[in-house]
C-alpha cells in the first residue's frame, strides 16, 4: 500500500523558516518524481515545487511566485521528501501535501501538514 | 501561465442523476510528445485530493466507472453518470502540460 506521511508543520512567525518532511513507502521512491502542493484554508490547490529522481538528475523546479524561498530536496536512503520554506509570509499559511508524479500529474497524496504563519 | 476555468463552480445534483463539469484551458494542452496532460481530482470534505482521471480519459485504479473524462485541445469535461452520496466534494481539473496548474474547483452537493 502506498503511503505518504507528512510531518513538521506548525505555527511560525512571519519571516521565519520551516522544513517539512514526507515519508514515503509502498512504491519505488528512488525512481519517483515528487512534488509539493499546498492548499490555503478554504481555497484551491497550488503547486509549489518538484524534484526529479536521481536518475533524471535530481533537478528541481518551482512556480515563479515561489521566488527562491522554497527548496525541495530528497533523501533516497530514507525514502523521504523535504520542503524548506524561508522568509515565511502570512499568505504561506496552508496545508502542504506531498505527492508522487505520474503521467504529468499528482498520483498519490499524503494527508497533509498544516503550516500556520502568524505573529 | 495556463489558466483553467471550471464551470459551474457549484453543482447541486439529485441522487441518481448525471452531473457534468467543464474545464476550459487558456491554451492547448497537447504536449510535444502528443499526450494531453489533463487530469481530474476529487476532494471529499476533510480529505486529501484523490486523482480520478489522468490524460483526459484514463480512470485511476479503484475509480468507479460512473466517472468518465473526455475532451481535447482546450475543452474538457468530467461526467458522473449517476451521482451517489459519496461523490459529494470539490472537483478540480489540473493540467501538467505547461508546468502544473489547477482549476478553481467545482463543489458538488446533493440537492
Amino acid at each position: 500500500e502506498v503511503q505518504l506521511v507528512e510531518s513538521g508543520g506548525g505555527l511560525v512567525e512571519p519571516g521565519g523558516s520551516l522544513r517539512i518532511s514526507c515519508a514515503a513507502s509502498g512504491f519505488n521512491f528512488i525512481n519517483a518524481w515528487m512534488s509539493w502542493v499546498r492548499q490555503a484554508p478554504g481555497k484551491g490547490l497550488e503547486w509549489v515545487g518538484r524534484i526529479k529522481s536521481k536518475t533524471d538528475g535530481e533537478t528541481t523546479d518551482y512556480p515563479a511566485f515561489v521566488k527562491g524561498r522554497f527548496t525541495v530536496s530528497r533523501d533516497d536512503s530514507r525514502n523521504t521528501l523535504y520542503l524548506q520554506i524561508n522568509s515565511l509570509k502570512t499568505e504561506d499559511t496552508a496545508v502542504y501535501y506531498c505527492s508522487s508524479l505520474n503521467w504529468g500529474s499528482f498520483e498519490y497524496w499524503g494527508q497533509g501538514t498544516l503550516v500556520t504563519v502568524s505573529s | 501561465d495556463v489558466v483553467l476555468t471550471q464551470s459551474p463552480l457549484s453543482l447541486p445534483v439529485t441522487l441518481g442523476q448525471p452531473a457534468s463539469i467543464s474545464c476550459k484551458s487558456s491554451q492547448s494542452l497537447v504536449y510535444s510528445d502528443g499526450n494531453t496532460y489533463l487530469n481530474w481530482f476529487q476532494q471529499r470534505p476533510g480529505h486529501s485530493p484523490r486523482r480520478l482521471i489522468y490524460k483526459v480519459s484514463n480512470r485511476d485504479s479503484g475509480v468507479p466507472d460512473r466517472f468518465s473524462g473526455s475532451g481535447s485541445g482546450t475543452d474538457f469535461t468530467l461526467k458522473i453518470s449517476r451521482v451517489e452520496a459519496e461523490d459529494v466534494g470539490v472537483y478540480y481539473c489540473m493540467q501538467g502540460t505547461h508546468w502544473y496548474t489547477f482549476g478553481q474547483g467545482t463543489k458538488l452537493e446533493i440537492k
